[in-house]
């Protein structure tokens, strides 16, 4: 399979606890993205790599969230101090880096913090 | 502040109608304009794109239209099929926006038999 990989499917966690999302993109691809969905919303942006460098962060993504893409390869999505509110569907995608073209992205992660 | 809105959350057709889903955005700087489709405990797939220079993209049952100085386009699906029901996300990019997506809020097509 070579789609958008993420892992775990699932995370329950509790608040207060920390997490971290692992995605491994389509292997041309250097444009990684990440963005969160939560129940009757369409997927929010929150972070996106060119290669390694981390070139844009959304408002929505608060200090105790820290994503990171050491090699330009995979990436990480880390949540610190989970708390209920950051409940939500973490979506990874990719893309070449190309003007006008489309993202692919994962199944998600799905993450619970009770 | 929506961005791209989907005013209607749901939609109903039978097999073989057309399904039209409809999509407003307000800001006048996107120039690009995707479709994806979504099947629960998956991610969102692509369907279709629109570049603001065009005012109509096919592509198989699947056509986009685009009207800019109204800022709304709509997906139509001819003839509809079962598995066409998902969660369809209109989605929008602007200029110098990293290939950045701004989603609306989705709408839920069924089409049954």
């Amino acid at each position: 399979d070579t789609g958008v990989s993420q892992n775990p499917r699932h995370k329950i966690t509790k608040r207060g606890q920390n997490v971290t999302f692992r995605c491994d993109p389509i292997s041309e691809h250097n444009r990684l993205y990440w963005y969160r969905q939560t129940l009757g919303q369409g997927p929010e942006f929150l972070t996106y790599f060119q290669n390694e460098a981390q070139l844009e962060k959304s408002r929505l993504l608060s200090d105790r969230f820290s994503a990171e893409r050491p090699k330009g390869s995979f990436s990480t999505l880390e949540i610190q101090r989970t708390e209920q509110g950051d409940s939500a569907m973490y979506l990874c995608a990719s893309s070449l880096g190309q003007n006008n073209e489309k993202l692919f992205f994962g199944s998600g992660t799905q993450l619970s913090v009770l | 502040d929506q961005q791209v809105k989907q005013n209607s959350p749901s939609l109903s057709v039978q097999e073989g109608r057309i399904s039209i889903l409809n999509c407003d955005y307000t800001n006048s700087m996107f120039d690009y304009f995707l479709w994806y489709k979504k099947y629960p405990a998956e991610g969102p797939t692509f369907l279709i794109s629109i570049s603001s220079i065009k005012d109509k993209n096919e592509d198989g049952r699947f056509t986009v239209f685009l009207n800019k100085s109204a800022k709304h386009l709509s997906l139509h699906i001819v003839p509809s099929q079962p598995g066409d029901s998902a969660v369809y996300f209109c989605a929008a990019r602007s200029t110098g926006g990293g290939n950045k997506l701004t989603f609306g809020t989705g709408t839920q097509l069924k089409v049954e038999l």
